[in-house]
This record gives structure tokens, C-alpha cells and sequence, in this order.
């Protein structure tokens, strides 16, 4: 099983709307989560962090962290073509390194 | 946020060569990771660079083939030694800060062998 779980998507939405990202996290003992958008043939980018359960709002971004369900989520609110990347979830595990997930792959149609 | 300066950005290497990529951080960071992201697929960890010592390897990474050095807290360096095809991918020098927990990446060095 992996430590850090996305799904791969693509995950399509209209310009405008909610994109919902979700992870899921295996390490009961992990307490740092991130969130990283990757253009295509770029390095990822940190766009969140998010330690404590509930929401953390930045701009157009709001992480989601649930510790009792091991859940970690990103909505990007009025999303735009540009928001087109895959998404890359992470989390620093008990050895105190930070485990990335498979990363999912956001398209905005205009 | 940490600037971190990755080179070469790009190479095209024969097979049984060695490529030697360079990391340089603007400031002082707690540790140095190199990473390896092979087409459509999420991160690796190779090793963690540490300073004066040997780097930290992950399952499945020796230093034989990919030594690491880190002369002292901005610097880094992860040599690809006797390639083969098989290490086309794109190399990741990353670095965490010492006033939080964040992680922050190069631009990245693409790695094709023939």
C-alpha cells in the first residue's frame, strides 16, 4: 500500500468552477501535509501547507486536513485554464520525510 | 522561499558516461534531497545530500551509481554514474528551510541517454 494515495484523473472541470482534490495518507503519525502543482515538464511548486485539522484558505486555494479519517483535500474555487497541471499531494511520515503521492492531473476547459 | 539553481537543465548523454548535476541554494537550508521523476510518474527520493558525510540512500539507490556530495550547507552535487537508458529522467535537487518544514525544488535537470 502506498503512504501517500491521489487519483491519477484526470479530473475535468469547467472554467468557473470547484475542482476538488483529494489524498489519503496511511501514517497515523504524520502531521505536516503540502500541496504542489507541476506543469508539464516543470518542477513542482508549493502552493499550500496545511498542519491542523480543518481548513486553510489562501487566494483561490483552501486545504482541507481531516487527521481522524486520514483525509487531505485541495479546492480551487473559480478555476482557470491555467490551473491545468497535475497536483501533487504530500506528507511527512514518521522518519520525518516528506512521502509524495502519485500526484493527480487537473484539466480546466474553458 | 529558498531560490535553489539547478544545472544543467538539460542533457544528452551515450551510454557508460557519467553526468555530474549541480545544486546551489540561496540560503542556508536544513537538508538537501535529490529526487528522480520519471515520465508520467510522482517523485522518487534518491538519497538525502548530507553536510561532510555520506548522503542517506532510499531502497533501490547505491552510491556507486549515484554518488552525492554536499561540501557544505548550500551546496550539492549527484553524479549519474555509467548510464544506461534506463536513467532518462528528470533529476530533482531539493532543499527544506530552517524556519519550517517546507520543501522546495530546483527547475530540475532533464536526462536523456542514448
Amino acid at each position: 500500500q502506498k503512504e501517500v494515495e491521489q487519483n491519477s484523473g484526470p479530473l475535468s472541470v469547467p472554467e468557473g468552477a470547484i475542482a476538488s482534490l483529494n489524498c489519503t495518507y496511511s501514517d497515523r503519525g504524520s502531521q505536516s501535509f503540502f500541496w504542489y502543482r507541476q506543469y508539464s515538464g516543470k518542477s513542482p511548486e508549493l502552493i499550500m501547507s496545511i498542519y491542523s485539522n480543518g481548513d486553510k484558505e489562501d487566494g483561490r486555494f483552501t486545504a482541507q486536513l481531516n487527521k481522524a479519517s486520514q483525509y487531505v483535500s485541495l479546492l480551487i474555487r473559480d478555476s482557470q485554464p491555467s490551473d491545468s497541471a497535475t497536483y501533487l499531494c504530500a506528507a511527512f511520515n514518521a522518519g520525518n520525510m516528506l512521502t509524495f503521492g502519485g500526484g493527480t492531473r487537473l484539466m480546466v476547459k474553458p | 522561499s529558498a531560490v535553489i539553481s539547478q544545472k544543467p537543465s538539460r542533457d544528452i548523454c551515450q551510454r557508460g558516461t557519467s553526468l555530474t548535476i549541480q545544486c546551489q541554494v540561496d540560503s542556508q537550508v536544513t537538508m538537501m534531497f535529490w529526487y528522480r521523476q520519471q515520465p508520467g510518474q510522482s517523485l522518487t527520493l534518491i538519497a538525502t545530500a548530507n553536510q561532510g558525510s555520506e548522503a542517506t540512500y532510499e531502497s533501490g539507490f547505491v552510491i556507486d551509481k549515484f554518488p552525492i556530495s554536499r561540501p557544505n550547507l548550500t551546496f550539492s552535487t549527484l553524479t549519474v554514474s555509467n548510464m544506461s537508458p534506463e536513467d532518462s529522467s528528470i533529476y530533482l535537487c531539493s532543499a527544506r528551510q530552517y524556519t519550517n518544514e517546507k520543501l522546495f525544488f530546483g527547475s530540475g535537470t532533464q536526462l536523456s541517454v542514448l
